[in-house]
């Protein structure tokens, strides 16, 4: 049957393995920008911040690099764990969220 | 601090009725966000305060939505009358500073207008 709604772009990754996430803004003056997990029935939790004085930063098991030229993001999770399947999104200084991913983790 | 406290979690309510929905933000935070997500649209930003003042109210969707702020420690989003296609799942979030720090978020309320 007919489908309704926004399309997430889905990643699929075996247990273990190393996960990147990709954004794309349009705004050149953004300076901030965040990633967030939601999991299923929560409210958004932050992950990760980064200004545009930096190209990357690093956290625990994650990393995010930001590209100016192109106007890109991008989240790293390394030995992604079932606990990381989530939706995953990218917000700016504006708080204007991108649609999300999906990170699907197999065990 | 116990976080962003949104009530209620779930609102069952009839098409034309008036909905209340309610934040608590986390206590110091100057800048309060309202959200609602759906399966179409996606988590869209309604309004934000900061210092109790609204900033930016561009995606609250129509007249019927209005979102106060009368002090620091709550803000309410209402609609008024409600339709079906107002069904959402709608986030209070509040951070620091308004734009370079992150925002927490609530649990959601999941409105349900029949």
């Amino acid at each position: 049957g007919e489908s309704v709604g926004l399309h997430l772009p889905t990643l699929s990754v075996q247990e273990g393995d190393n996960s990147i996430i990709n954004c794309a803004y349009s705004n050149s003056a953004s300076d901030y920008f965040i990633w967030y997990k939601q999991e299923s029935g929560k409210g958004p939790q932050f992950i990760i911040d980064i200004r545009s004085n930096m190209d990357k930063r690093q956290g625990q098991r994650v990393t995010v690099l930001l590209n100016k030229t192109v106007k890109h993001l991008s989240l790293q999770i390394a030995a992604t764990q079932p606990g990381d399947s989530a939706v995953y999104f990218c917000a700016d200084k504006s708080r204007v969220f991108g649609a999300g991913t999906i990170l699907r983790v197999k065990s | 601090d116990a976080g962003v406290i949104q009530s209620p979690r779930h609102e069952v309510t009839e098409m034309g009725q008036e909905v209340t929905l309610r934040c608590k933000p986390i206590s110091g935070h100057n800048s309060l966000f309202w959200y609602r997500q759906t399966m179409m649209r996606g988590l869209e930003l309604l309004i934000y305060f900061n210092n109790n003042v609204p900033i930016d109210d561009s995606g609250m969707p129509e007249d019927r939505f209005s979102a106060k702020m009368p002090n620091a420690s709550f803000s309410t989003l209402k609609i008024q009358p409600s339709e079906p296609r107002d069904s959402a799942v709608y986030f209070c979030a509040s951070s620091l500073e308004s734009q370079h720090t992150e925002a927490f978020f609530g649990q959601g309320t999941r409105l349900t207008v029949v």
